[in-house]
């Protein structure tokens, strides 16, 4: 079992919709999840942190995090052709490997005009 | 305010021959981490150092690779000798003071090493 889980997708999307992405980790200290943003062949941007139970909006994007299930999901709202690309889910973990993240495979989006 | 770099953007070399990766983190961020990914797997990683000191460096393969941070400013990773199975895109990121809740990573442009 992989230590942080996502669907590869691709996941295709119309333009103004609502993409829904999701992960799971199995490391029930985890402390910190983070959502990022890869363009092909550019580095991982960071678009989103999460440190507690709930959700947390940030403009179009919005983490949910539910530690007893151990899940993190993304969505994005009105979705635009340049938020095609893929995203990583990033987990911290607990006081063992405090700096640690431990990446997803990653999930494509494809958001179709 | 600058991003974290690094040099080279790619590099190609032989098998056994050696490579050195540059990165310069954010100013002012103490933590400076390496990561790696290698085709068609999920980015891994490697170690993490606070100022000059090595935290954390659990992800390290093997004693081929070799990491350091002189002066806590700056880091080099040195692959010697280079083997097939390091070619990859080697990431570097840096985040604040950790022990103060900063836990967020920025990710620098990555070097794509090829190893022929």
């Amino acid at each position: 079992q992989k230590e942080v889980e996502q669907n590869s997708g691709p996941l295709s999307v119309p333009e103004g919709a609502i993409a829904s992405l999701n992960c799971t980790y199995s490391d029930r200290g985890s402390q910190s999840f983070f959502w990022y943003r890869q363009y092909s062949g550019k580095s991982p941007e960071l678009i989103m942190f999460i440190y507690s139970n709930g959700d947390k909006e940030d403009g179009r994007f919005t983490a949910q995090l539910n530690k007893a299930s151990q899940y993190v999901s993304l969505l994005i709202r009105d979705s635009q052709p340049s938020d095609s690309a893929t995203y990583l889910c990033a987990v911290r973990g607990g006081t063992d490997s405090w700096g640690k993240l431990q990446f997803g495979a990653g999930t494509q989006v494809v958001v179709t005009p | 305010e600058a991003g974290v770099t690094q040099f080279p953007s790619h590099s190609v070399i032989e098998k056994g021959q050696t490579v050195t990766l540059r990165c310069d983190p954010i100013s002012g961020h103490d933590n400076l981490y390496w990561y790696r990914r290698v085709m068609g797997k999920e980015i891994k990683f490697l170690l993490h150092f606070v100022k000059e000191s090595k935290q954390d460096e659990s992800g390290m393969p093997n004693n081929r690779f070799l990491a350091e941070r002189t002066g806590g400013t700056y880091s080099t990773l040195k692959v010697q000798p280079a083997e097939l199975e390091d070619s990859g895109v080697y990431f570097c990121a840096s985040s604040q003071d950790v022990l103060a809740g900063f836990y967020e990573q920025y990710f620098g442009p990555g070097t794509r090493l090829t190893v022929t």
